[in-house]
């Protein structure tokens, strides 16, 4: 069964520090993994996406780091700020699908 | 702001109704995903549609019907509701040429009783 597997569930931080979200997946036929933040009363936007040959990506604060072998990707949010704060998903789409397998979430909360 | 539109946003029915909740999607984008949201959990895929045509199917039995129209808005139809269907449903679309990126909506918020 194709599965997505995030952690943690919460996760409190300090305005400034680095907030690390962590995903694991089973199935090796998965060939794109986008993060997407979500707020309250809204759908998911989506941050960053990785492919499975590129180990590493940044977009402003925002880095994936993704590990092929291990099949494990995480989400770093660098210089964490309290605009931050909100449910953070990991996704995985299976190859030759447009449909995506999403996490369970990480819900974020950043103090000012 | 993506462009993507759902009606209603709040929706409240029994068990053993019918439900049809509805998604314009942003201007060009041909292709919509359909997923549903449980409370705490992360969004599942239900169905997407491209070009008026079902293009894909989770794990999700046939009373989760829907239609996509020429102007590439679309509906999702579920019959003989449970109680397990209470959840948020997202509608997302696509652009063409570049289906990985899904722009969703804020969602429709169902609650069966």
């Amino acid at each position: 069964q194709q599965q997505v597997k995030q952690s943690p569930q919460s996760l409190i931080v300090q305005k400034g520090g680095i907030s690390i979200i962590n995903c694991a997946y089973e199935n090796t036929a998965f060939d794109y993994f986008p993060w997407y933040q979500q707020f309250p009363g809204k759908g998911p936007a989506l941050l960053i996406a990785i492919r499975p040959d590129v180990s590493e990506k940044k977009e402003g604060r925002f880095t994936i780091s993704f590990n092929k072998s291990a099949k494990q990707f995480s989400l770093h949010i660098m210089d964490s700020q309290p605009g931050d704060s909100a449910t953070y998903f990991c996704a995985a789409r299976p190859s030759g699908t447009y449909k995506y397998i999403f996490g369970t979430g990480t819900r974020l909360k950043v103090l000012a | 702001e993506t462009g993507v539109t759902q009606s209603p946003t709040h929706l409240i029915k029994t068990r053993g109704q019918q439900v049809t909740l509805r998604c314009s999607s942003q201007s060009g984008h041909n292709t919509v995903s359909w997923y549903q949201q449980a409370l705490g959990q992360g969004p599942q895929f239900i169905f997407q549609y491209y070009r008026e045509e079902e293009n894909g199917r989770g794990n999700f039995p046939p009373r989760f019907s829907g239609l996509q129209f020429p102007n590439y808005s679309s509906e999702l139809n579920v019959n003989a509701l449970e109680l397990d269907d209470s959840a948020l449903y997202l509608c997302a679309s696509s652009v063409t040429g570049n289906k990985e990126t899904q722009y969703f909506g804020p969602g429709t918020r169902l609650l069966v009783l």
